[in-house]
């Protein structure tokens, strides 16, 4: 099946800092690659779709300047949180769209735990 | 009107029984149906995808599709302890991908 990995699976920062997190699908090809954010116990939340060679497309209410959303090559997307608050510490997990793809289907990577000091 | 709605549960049932998770989705325009399952602090997995009506089964698993009724439903035969997680409905039409909220199943030994 298809995989996505993620990079850092968990990662500690004090505030006020800037967190990077790494999105790859390692045996597809993923044109669009999505970014959510969950809290404990709470539903999955999108955040942005992220297209290869084109800016991301954010949900309403997601701060683009603070989310900074790369997606440079088919395999690679980045999510940057910049200036990290506590209230920042979630959950986020990458998803990927194999290409091509009948069915619209999207293959998660394993998630970030970001805890923010 | 939420465009996947799931019952949040919990649903509860004893060991070796089936399990019947239900979805309901309000766009008669939505084309793939998933299932993905997510234990507890880790991300979701997928489990089945259907598009056409009917039934479609692999291993325990059966993911039923009734467009006319815009309901989608997984059942978990033999169900194992091993089954307890949060169960996750997703449509896709176009470019679009929606999530229900999930449904929490625990499976009692």
């Amino acid at each position: 099946g298809a995989v996505v990995s993620q990079h850092p699976s968990r990662v500690i920062c004090k505030s006020g800092t800037s967190v990077k997190i790494e999105c790859r699908s390692l045996d597809f090809q993923a044109t669009t690659m999505f970014w959510y954010r969950q809290f404990p116990k709470q539903s999955l939340m999108l955040m942005a779709t992220s297209n290869e060679g084109s800016k991301a497309t954010y949900e309403q209410g997601v701060e683009k300047d603070k989310f900074l959303i790369n997606h440079a090559s088919l395999t690679l997307s980045t999510l940057t949180v910049t200036s990290a608050h506590p209230e920042d510490s979630s959950f986020y997990i990458c998803s990927a769209r194999s290409l091509p793809s009948s069915y619209n289907e999207q293959f998660f990577g394993p998630g970030t735990r970001l805890t923010v000091l | 009107q939420k465009e996947v709605e799931q019952n949040s549960g919990p649903l509860s049932v004893p060991e070796g029984a089936i399990a019947s998770l239900n979805c309901t989705y309000s766009d008669r325009g939505s084309q793939s149906f998933f299932w993905y399952r997510q234990y507890s602090g880790k991300s979701p997995e997928l489990i089945m995808f259907i598009y056409s009506n009917g039934d479609k089964e692999d291993g325990r698993f059966t993911a039923q599709l009734n467009k006319a009724s815009q309901y989608v439903s997984l059942l978990i035969r033999d169900s194992q302890p091993s089954d307890s997680a949060t169960y996750l409905c997703a449509v896709s039409r176009g470019n679009q991908f929606y999530f229900g909220t999930g449904t929490s199943l625990t499976v009692i030994p």
